[in-house]
Parts: C-alpha cells; structure tokens; sequence
C-alpha cells in the first residue's frame, strides 16, 4: 500500500520564521505535490513536481518554495512565515500518467500549521 | 480555462436515502477524480474514471463526456458516509515526455460537497 508521510501533524511557529514541512512517499512515485486547504476554498495547489529536481509552480506560490532532491521527498518552505500562511497542508503523490487516463493521487494525513 | 463545479456544497440526508453528488467541468478532460475526506483531514481516492461508469459497494460513479458532466451516487446511505466529497479533473498540460494529452499528474478541483447522513 502507497504510504505519504507528512513529518509534522501539528506545528505552531512565529511570524518571520523559516518553516520546513516534509513530505516522503515509499511507492517511487514521480509526481508529488503540495496543497493548501482552508474552509470554503477547497484545496488549492501551491507548487508540484513531475520529476527529481523539477519544480512547477501552481495557483498561489507566493511565499513558498519547493525542494526535491531526491525522488522520494519533497519539501515545503516557507520562507518567512506569516500569519496568513496559518492553514492545512497537504502532501500528494502519484505516478507518471499512463497511457489512457490519469492516476489516482494518494494524500498524506495532513500537516496543521499555526503562525502566530 | 481548466475549472471544475460542485454541487450541492452541503447536502444532508437520512439513513437509507439515496444520495447524489453532482460535478461538471469546463473543457476535455483525461479523468475525472472523486475523492473523499473524513474528519481529521485524511484524503482518499473513490473513483478515476474517463468514460462510463464505476461501482465500488454502495458508491457508484458516473461520466457523461459530452455534457461534461459526472455524478457520485450513494445507495442506502449511512451516517459512516459522512464526510467531505470533492470531484477534480485531471487536464493536458501540453506537450510533457513526447505526450501532447499528458496532465502531469495535477488535478482541479471542485469546492467540495459536506454530506451529513443522520441516523
């Protein structure tokens, strides 16, 4: 079974901080991406990546940046966090779409971010 | 524009109804995904389809390619069917790998419909 571990479940920061949230998936997936989620505005794509150390931005990547080094991890930064970074965070993966159709993304548990 | 609609944004029902979820989208799409969240944030995938439909227990999804349309459908609903249900369509990007229809793997995604069932 596909399994995407978010590194933290709760995480309380300041305002100004560097923040890091860590995504790993252990199915060799080459996509995976980021998502933030907040009530009556679904889940919006922040950044993704189709492949090691390729990067795409998504709809609201302002004050976000993306790593991914190795396959298997993607990371989220927050450059200098803000109280309107306070939201859910969540982590995706698939595989590479096949030849008919898509892929079905799997999710991690969620990572619940607070900026004071 | 790659945009996708849900309806309704809450529905609440009684045990044993008959539930119906409506999504439709704006342009082609390579598959559509029905997914759903329960409390506590985790996501799951119900459903990819790109024609047809799909039946999994009680839960069965429909497409219609030329209205741009689908439907999640609940039969004999249960308060355990209780949860957030979202649909998203997954759209070519371009030309990715050699492949003109290729999506990247990114999804749209609709606003999400909160199903109550009471018992």
């Amino acid at each position: 079974d596909v399994k995407v571990t978010q590194s933290s479940r709760y995480l309380v920061k300041r305002t100004g901080e560097k923040v890091f949230l860590e995504c790993v998936q252990d199915m060799d997936h080459e996509n995976m991406f980021w998502y933030r989620q907040d009530p009556g505005l679904g889940l919006r794509l922040i950044y993704f990546s189709y492949d090691v150390k390729m990067k795409e931005k998504g709809d609201i990547p302002e004050g976000y940046s993306v790593s991914r080094e190795k396959k298997e991890r993607f990371s989220l930064i927050l450059e200098s966090a803000s109280t309107n970074q306070t939201s859910m965070y969540l982590c995706a993966s698939s595989l590479r779409q096949g030849a008919i159709g898509g892929q079905p993304q799997h999710f991690g548990d969620g990572t619940r971010l607070s900026i004071l | 524009k790659n945009e996708v609609e849900q309806s309704p944004q809450n529905l609440t029902a009684q045990e044993g109804e008959f539930i119906t979820i409506n999504c439709s989208y704006s342009v082609g799409i390579s598959a559509l995904h029905w997914l759903q969240q329960h409390p506590g944030g985790g996501i799951v995938s119900l459903f990819m389809l790109s024609s047809g439909k799909k039946k999994h227990g009680r839960l069965i999804a429909t497409i219609n390619i030329q209205e741009k349309h689908s439907s999640l459908h609940i039969t004999a609903s249960h308060p355990r069917d209780s949860a957030v249900y979202i649909c998203a369509g997954e759209f070519p990007q371009g030309d990715w790998f050699g492949d003109r229809g290729s999506t990247l793997g990114r999804l749209y995604f609709g606003r999400g419909t909160q199903l109550t069932v009471w018992p």
